[in-house]
């Protein structure tokens, strides 16, 4: 079946510095992949997608590419904030709006 | 709109109770989910509902979990006897059927502990 595999955290980064977060995934076909964040006290929220090969989704200074060819649809941010302190969430779609997570990581950005 | 609202935030049982935990989807949206977070197994769906009809209930763990939709506006997911390895974050989630995921909207979770 479908599945997501993250890195595992907890990452701990100082501000400004480069952000990677690892995801890979295993399925067939063509499904939408996303991350989701979910910062300290609230519910998950979308952060960005992208729907198709090669498709790159961006917001807030963070990036992710979808790759086929790899499986992969790893996270990026040029610089990071205080602010972005939070869990993040690979996730796959596929029909029916149901989505698979993955593990989630714990990223703490000291000042 | 106030977002999708659970309720309690926080509950504490001890072993063999019951637990009712709720949910108000945001108004419109005919499409609820109700997801677990543990830290061993990450964010697993239990249970999905379309139109208040539950369309797929394969990741409900064992019988002593249930969850009903009797109105567009409201959903229970229950525990009956509860185990102190129900521990988790209850997350509830809601969407407009077929507008995709970026329309999923989750709610803030109930921290369940069971002694």
């Amino acid at each position: 079946g479908d599945s997501v595999t993250q890195m595992e955290g907890p990452v701990t980064l100082s501000e400004e510095a480069f952000l990677t977060i690892n995801c890979t995934y295993t399925a067939t076909g063509y499904p939408s992949l996303f991350w989701y964040v979910q910062y300290p006290g609230e519910g998950l929220q979308l952060l960005l997608k992208a729907t198709k090969a090669d498709d790159k989704g961006s917001n807030k200074g963070f990036e992710a590419t979808y790759r086929k060819e790899t499986t992969s649809f790893h996270l990026e941010k040029g610089s990071v904030q205080v602010s972005d302190s939070a869990v993040y969430f690979c996730a796959l779609g596929r029909g029916a709006q149901k989505l698979v997570f993955g593990q989630g990581t714990r990223l703490t950005i000291n000042p | 709109d106030a977002g999708v609202i659970q309720s309690p935030r926080h509950e504490v049982t001890e072993m063999g109770q019951e637990v009712t935990l709720r949910c108000k989807p945001i108004s419109g949206h005919n499409s609820l989910f109700w997801y677990r977070q543990t830290m061993m197994r990450g964010l697993e769906l239990l249970i999905y509902f379309n139109n208040n009809v539950p369309i797929d209930d394969s990741g409900m763990p064992e019988d002593r979990f249930s969850a009903k939709m009797p109105n567009a506006s409201f959903s229970t997911l229950k525990i009956q006897p509860s185990e102190p390895r129900d521990s988790a974050v209850y997350f509830c989630a809601s969407s407009p059927t077929g507008t995709g995921y970026e329309k999923l909207f989750f709610g803030s979770g109930t921290q369940l502990s069971v002694l």
